[in-house]
């Protein structure tokens, strides 16, 4: 099955709002990355993230290793968030979700 | 802000073509990973190498692609004899380690391959 399930797979906003995006994950793991991948296919590193919570701005990341979960919440939605978010599991390797599609309306 | 450069941006070949594509990781980053994703979003691994050796490959990677990270010149990742079934967009990364993959890997901004 899945090793990385991410959910939901798409999410429609309107500007302001709040989002919560789930990562689960069927294996242990040596840490977790979130990526937001621009239209276009450009991968940014949003938040490497191997436990707790990390903050970036409108962006706040949560991991708890024990449970195999990870979110990632937008705070105060612009339109420049659309885009695909992924999360991805590291073991040797990226082991990657198959991402949620945000779409921020004005 | 990633550092990391492939190229061509945008590949498109006949079946049975060579596909060839290339990638400069961050200056100082030894591991380098190649992974495709398909138009399903779906990511797969590749290949990786630490300097010049490769750490993993896939079985697909072994049989069709060939790979290589010289010294002093840029990655590449070379489709033998392409297939329809190619047609993705190759995404190069890089970090300091590929020891559990510890260290955040950089990407590039990937090469779209179309295999007509």
């Amino acid at each position: 099955g899945q090793q990385v399930q991410q959910s939901p797979t798409s999410l429609v906003l309107q500007e302001g709002e709040n989002a919560e995006l789930q990562c689960n994950f069927s294996t242990s793991l040596n840490s977790m990355q979130w990526f937001y991948q621009r239209p276009g296919g450009s991968l940014v590193s949003v938040f490497y993230n191997p436990s707790g919570t990390k903050q970036s701005g409108r962006l706040t990341s949560t991991t708890v290793i024990k449970e195999r979960r990870s979110s990632l919440h937008i705070s105060s939605s612009q339109i420049t968030d659309s885009g695909t978010y992924l999360c991805a599991i590291a073991g040797n390797k990226l082991t990657f979700g198959i991402g949620t599609r945000v779409l921020v309306r004005p | 802000n990633s550092k990391v450069i492939q190229t061509p941006r945008y590949l498109v070949k006949g079946q049975g073509q060579k596909a060839k594509m290339r990638c400069i990781p961050e200056k100082g980053h030894p591991v380098v990973f190649w992974y495709q994703q398909n138009k399903n979003n779906e990511f797969k691994f590749l290949i990786n190498f630490q300097n010049q050796e490769v750490l993993q490959q896939i079985d697909m990677t072994e049989k069709r692609f060939s790979a290589e990270c010289p010294s002093n010149s840029p990655c590449s990742l070379e489709i033998q004899s392409s297939e329809a079934g190619d047609s993705a967009l190759y995404l190069c990364a890089s970090s300091l380690s590929g020891q559990g993959a510890r260290d955040t890997q950089y990407f590039g901004p990937g090469t779209r391959l179309l295999v007509l």
